[in-house]
């Protein structure tokens, strides 16, 4: 079965600074998806980005990116210029064909942007 | 376009209470997924629906919880009889194709359950 660790159950930094939120997982495949999930205070979760296994190159979006280690089952996100409004809830998932339909979460990294 | 909305936001229902949650999909979405995030565990998945039909169920905890979309519109989530350790956060999700290459799933906010 496939498992997603997230090891920082939460994260401080200031505004304006760089944050690296850390996700690993377990897995014996080779074709599958990994994502990261925001979930603001009382809002819904949305995609932040998302990575191909197949893809060598790091997914970019605006401010986020990914370093995929895909030999160290690594995916960590980078926020660049962190802003109040990235306070929230942070999850990593997996996605592989050939299992569950369902995403496979890890626990969440609850991350406050301090102004 | 609204989102995918759940009702209620927010359940407190005794222990051996019926409590049944509704999920309504965007509107063309025939994936549906319902996850649940026990307090301090991660989101697990429960069942993911095609239109009407139950696509994989695998993740259903046991027989006290019964999942329903009839006409593959919105679905519900029953939960009879509830049990404490059924208290957390429900969410729904829908998706317009399942496989993700080039599709996204939006969730809703959640259904906050709470036992007592």
């Amino acid at each position: 079965a496939q498992t997603v660790t997230q090891s920082q159950p939460e994260m401080s930094v200031q505004e304006a600074e760089t944050v690296t939120l850390s996700c690993t997982y377990d897995t014996s495949e080779n074709n599958y998806y990994l994502f990261w999930y925001k979930q603001p205070p009382s809002r819904q979760m949305i995609l932040v980005i998302r990575q191909e296994a197949y893809k060598q190159q790091n997914a970019t979006e605006n401010r986020f990116s990914v370093n995929f280690q895909k030999a160290a089952k690594s995916f960590s996100l980078k926020i660049s210029d962190s802003q109040l409004g990235d306070t929230a809830m942070y999850f990593c998932a997996f996605f592989e064909g050939g299992g569950a339909d369902g995403l496979t979460f890890g626990k969440g990294t609850h991350l406050i942007i301090q102004p | 376009e609204a989102g995918v909305t759940q009702f209620p936001s927010h359940s407190v229902i005794e222990k051996g209470q019926t409590v049944t949650l509704r999920c309504d999909p965007i509107s063309g979405h025939d994936n549906l997924y319902w996850y649940r995030r026990v307090m301090g565990k991660e989101i697990k998945f429960l069942l993911h629906f095609v239109k009407e039909s139950k696509q994989d169920e695998s993740g259903m905890p046991n027989n006290r919880f019964l999942a329903e979309r009839t006409g593959g519109t919105y679905s519900t989530l029953k939960v009879q009889p509830a049990e404490l350790e059924d208290s957390g956060v429900y969410f729904c999700a829908s998706s317009q194709r399942h496989r993700f290459s080039g599709n996204t799933i939006y969730f809703g906010e959640g259904s906050w359950l709470t036992v007592v």
